[in-house]
């Protein structure tokens, strides 16, 4: 089955306890990125990865760290959580950047930073 | 930067009937793709119907059409007979056809929380 997971899915942990939100594809999508979602305002991108070892800033990426060492897999790290980026966080890829074909989304990662 | 902006946060609809949801987009580029995502409480992310910009026929999906409006840049969904498993949050959602200066990113409204009542 074509999917996009996400581990874990639900995590509540303290400020600045470095964590790592895992994202693995298994389509072959050379597109992937990760989004957060906050009440008002929808989602927003963090960062993106146009393919392996090929990432760049979204909209929002202040606190994050990605990597793309491996085209299935794209982690976002959070190296010293701070209560601002309690979230849902979503993964997505699609097949290419310029594709009109859509993203598939994983299941979301809730956060809680206390 | 575009901006997408959806001004109802909450609809209600009585099953059986039709609403439409309001999406407006902020844009310079004449190719890009619009998207309708349903977000229903399990939180996962489902495609409700796409638009590419330089179509002018509006996409339908079963109960599920847009009305695109390019020079308005007006982006609404409307639902037909509503169901009760259609309550749930939509997206409204803009992509760049420019993948390589705009990295491809979807630029979501707020969304617009849908409640179907029996």
């Amino acid at each position: 089955e074509a999917q996009v997971t996400q581990n874990p899915r639900y995590l509540i942990t303290v400020t600045g306890k470095k964590l790592t939100v895992t994202c693995s594809q298994n389509m072959n999508h050379e597109y992937m990125s990760w989004y957060r979602q906050d009440p008002g305002l929808g989602l927003r991108q963090i960062y993106y990865s146009m393919n392996v070892e090929v990432t760049d800033k979204g909209d929002v990426p202040e606190g994050y760290k990605v990597s793309r060492k491996e085209k299935r897999n794209f982690p976002l790290i959070l190296e010293s959580p701070s209560p601002n980026q309690t979230s849902l966080y979503f993964c997505a890829s699609s097949l290419e950047a310029r594709s009109n074909q859509p993203q598939h989304f994983g299941d979301g990662t809730r956060l809680s930073i206390l | 930067a575009q901006t997408v902006t959806q001004s109802q946060p909450e609809m209600s609809v009585q099953e059986a009937e039709t609403v439409t949801l309001s999406c407006t987009y902020d844009t310079s580029e004449s190719d890009y793709y619009l998207f309708w995502y349903k977000q229903p409480p399990s939180r996962q992310m489902i495609l409700v119907i796409r638009q590419e910009a330089y179509k002018q026929q509006n996409a339908t999906e079963n109960r599920f059409s847009v009305n695109f409006q390019k020079a308005a840049k007006s982006f609404s969904l409307k639902i037909s007979d509503s169901q009760l498993g259609d309550a749930a949050m939509y997206f409204c959602a803009y992509r760049s056809a420019l993948g390589e200066t705009s990295g491809s990113r979807l630029t979501f409204g707020e969304g617009t929380q849908l409640t179907v009542n029996p």
